[in-house]
């Protein structure tokens, strides 16, 4: 069964601190994966997209890592702002389908 | 631009009533999808439209409808049927960003909050 597993499911840091959200997942075929930020009441926005050879890509203070053999991927926020508060979902693309992990609600406290 | 559109972004209805949800793409996308978010939750498949006059129901369809009459558009009615509506609504399109090979991509509305009064 294609599945995509996020923890935490929440996380409360401080500002200025370093997190790492973890994404497991068990869909196949593998075409990519998306790390997309939602604020509440908005659509999910893409951060990063990594594909099956790529290890590791950043966009800012976002970095994102793919274990394409283990079927994991992380993404590290450094240095985090109060801006980041938000749901951070974990979505896996087949070639025609895409399956959505459940979710990090990140809580950024001054 | 090329975009996905929902409207409206609040709307609200009385218990009993059929409400419909808009969706518009204009990014030349086959396929089509609506989802369902509640309150600290994850996003829930409701319908989706992989071509024109085709769709197919999702994990939680009961109490929704669809039509997908055009390309460009995939609207949603939540009938009176549908017990607990109030709720987040994401529509969103899939296709290939770019050209690039392997850069499949989901592009999102900016959702339609839902509330029963």
């Amino acid at each position: 069964k294609n599945q995509v597993e996020q923890s935490p499911q929440s996380l409360i840091i401080l500002e200025g601190k370093n997190c790492t959200l973890q994404c497991n997942y068990t869909v196949s075929p593998f075409s990519n994966l998306r790390w997309y930020k939602q604020d509440t009441g908005r659509g999910p926005v893409s951060l990063t997209i990594m594909t099956f050879s790529e290890n590791t890509k950043s966009n800012g203070r976002y970095t994102a890592t793919l274990d394409a053999d283990t079927k994991q991927s992380s993404l590290h926020i450094t240095a985090s702002q109060l801006s980041d508060s938000a749901s951070y979902i974990c979505v896996v693309y087949t070639f025609n389908k895409f399956y959505f992990g459940s979710g990090t609600k990140l809580n950024v406290k001054p | 631009d090329g975009g996905i559109t929902q409207s409206p972004k609040y709307l609200f209805r009385k218990e009993g009533q059929n409400v419909t949800l808009s969706c518009e793409q204009n990014l030349n996308h086959d396929a089509m999808y609506w989802y369902r978010q509640d309150p600290g939750q994850g996003l829930r498949l409701i319908y989706y439209s992989q071509i024109v006059n085709d769709f197919q129901k999702g994990d939680i369809a009961e109490g929704y409808s669809v039509s997908r009459e055009k390309k460009e558009s995939f609207p949603l009615t939540v009938t009176s049927a549908q017990k607990n509506p109030t709720a987040f609504y994401l529509c969103a399109s899939m296709g290939v960003r770019d050209r690039v090979p392997g850069h499949t991509e989901a592009f999102f509305g900016q959702g339609t909050r839902l509330t029963v009064v």
